[in-house]
This record gives C-alpha cells, sequence and structure tokens, in this order.
C-alpha cells in the first residue's frame, strides 16, 4: 500500500518568510494530492490540492508542486504570517483509493 | 450548510467497556472515513465506507474495532472492551465520491479510556 513521509516535522519561520514542507509517496500509480491544515484543536481543513496531470498549482500565497518521476510533493507558503501557524499535513490517494496521510509538520510563524 | 457531525464530542470511559461514536457525514456524500488521531500524531485510517460496498476495514487495529453504515448515511464506530490505548481523537470525514474528493472532517470525538 502507499506510504507517506512528511519533512520536516517542525518549522519555525519569521513571518514574512516563506516555508516549505515536503513529502514523499510511494505507490506510482498515485494520482491525488491534498494538503490539510489544522489548527490547534480543530478539525483538519483541505487548503489546496493537486492532480498527478498538473506540475503546479497555485493560490494566493500558497503554491503544490508535484514531481512524478521523483514522487515527491511540495507545499509553499509565502509571505507568512501568525495566523499560517498551525500543523500541516500531505496525503496522497494509492491505487487502493484510500488517503494515507503524512505525519504532519508543526509549522510556527513568530511576527 | 450542514457539516460533518460527530457526537459525542468528549468521552471518558473505564477500562475494559465498550463505546460507540457516532458520524452523520454530510448530505448526499457517498463515501464515509473514519480516521484516528493520537496526542501530537498524524492520521491513521481505520475504515472507509462508499455507497453500498463492502468497507475496506483493512485500517482497524483489532478486532475489538468495528464499524457500520446504516442506510448509507449515519456511520457508528464501537470499541468494545477499551483499552488505555485507545485514547485518542477520532475523526470522520466524508467526501461525494471516493476517487480524488476532498475529504471533509467532522469536528471528532475525543475518546479518554481510564
Amino acid at each position: 500500500g502507499e506510504n507517506v513521509e512528511q519533512h520536516p516535522s517542525t518549522l519555525s519561520v519569521q513571518e514574512g518568510d516563506s516555508a516549505v514542507i515536503k513529502c514523499t509517496y510511494s505507490d506510482s500509480a498515485s494520482n491525488y494530492f491534498p494538503w490539510y491544515k489544522q489548527e490547534l484543536g480543530k478539525r483538519p481543513q483541505l487548503i489546496i490540492d493537486i492532480r498527478s496531470n498538473v506540475g503546479e498549482k497555485k493560490d494566493q500565497r500558497i503554491a503544490v508542486t508535484l514531481n512524478k518521476t521523483a514522487k515527491h510533493f511540495s507545499l509553499h507558503i509565502t509571505e507568512t504570517q501568525p495566523e499560517d501557524s498551525a500543523v500541516y499535513f500531505c496525503a496522497a490517494t494509492g491505487s487502493d483509493d484510500k488517503l494515507i496521510f503524512g505525519t504532519g509538520t508543526r509549522l510556527q510563524v513568530f511576527p | 450548510g450542514a457539516g460533518v457531525s460527530q457526537s459525542p464530542s468528549n468521552k471518558v470511559t473505564e477500562k475494559g467497556k465498550d463505546v460507540e461514536l457516532r458520524c452523520d457525514p454530510i448530505s448526499g456524500h457517498t463515501a464515509l472515513y473514519w480516521y484516528r488521531q493520537s496526542l501530537g500524531q498524524g492520521l491513521e485510517f481505520l475504515i472507509y465506507f462508499q455507497g453500498n460496498s463492502a468497507p475496506d476495514k483493512s485500517g482497524l487495529p483489532s478486532d475489538r474495532f468495528s464499524a457500520e453504515r446504516t442506510g448509507g448515511s449515519v456511520s457508528t464506530l464501537t470499541i468494545q472492551r477499551t483499552q488505555q490505548e485507545d485514547s485518542a481523537v477520532y475523526l470522520c470525514a466524508s467526501s461525494l465520491r471516493l476517487r480524488q474528493e476532498t475529504q471533509y472532517f467532522g469536528p471528532g470525538t475525543r475518546l479518554l479510556v481510564l
């Protein structure tokens, strides 16, 4: 089955800096890669997703890139703000249709 | 519109007791998922349901865990003879269909086994 690894586990940045979170996956048949944000004590919420027929997708300050050959995808947050502080999870849908999550990255943005 | 709801929001039980956790998915969503999130950890897949198909139970950690989905809507996750290591937040999510769809999460049930 699918295995997703996520790095780093924690990330601290100064407000205004960029943050990058990286994930790798094992199932070459995976074709859907969402990113979820989970604020403390709240439910995970989708912030952006990318499908295998696209290499990059942007939504304002957030972008995701996908390299299918290397089987890795990354989340980029530019001009970080304190409200970006949360745990971010990447995920991948394998050939068995299950969404497998990474272990999460705790992002702290210091004002 | 109404999102995914779960009840109870918190449950404290004694070791060895059975518990039932409920999930109400978004109306019209055919796929429903259960996850477990231990403190400070990621999301562990437990089980999913898609329409009337047999559920994928491959993530259930032991035979003490079971789930059902009645009428293609509400789902109940049952944990029998609870153990302290079962303490976690149990999250339910639903999506319109199974493949490549946004999953919408409920607020979770925080289970504490004493």
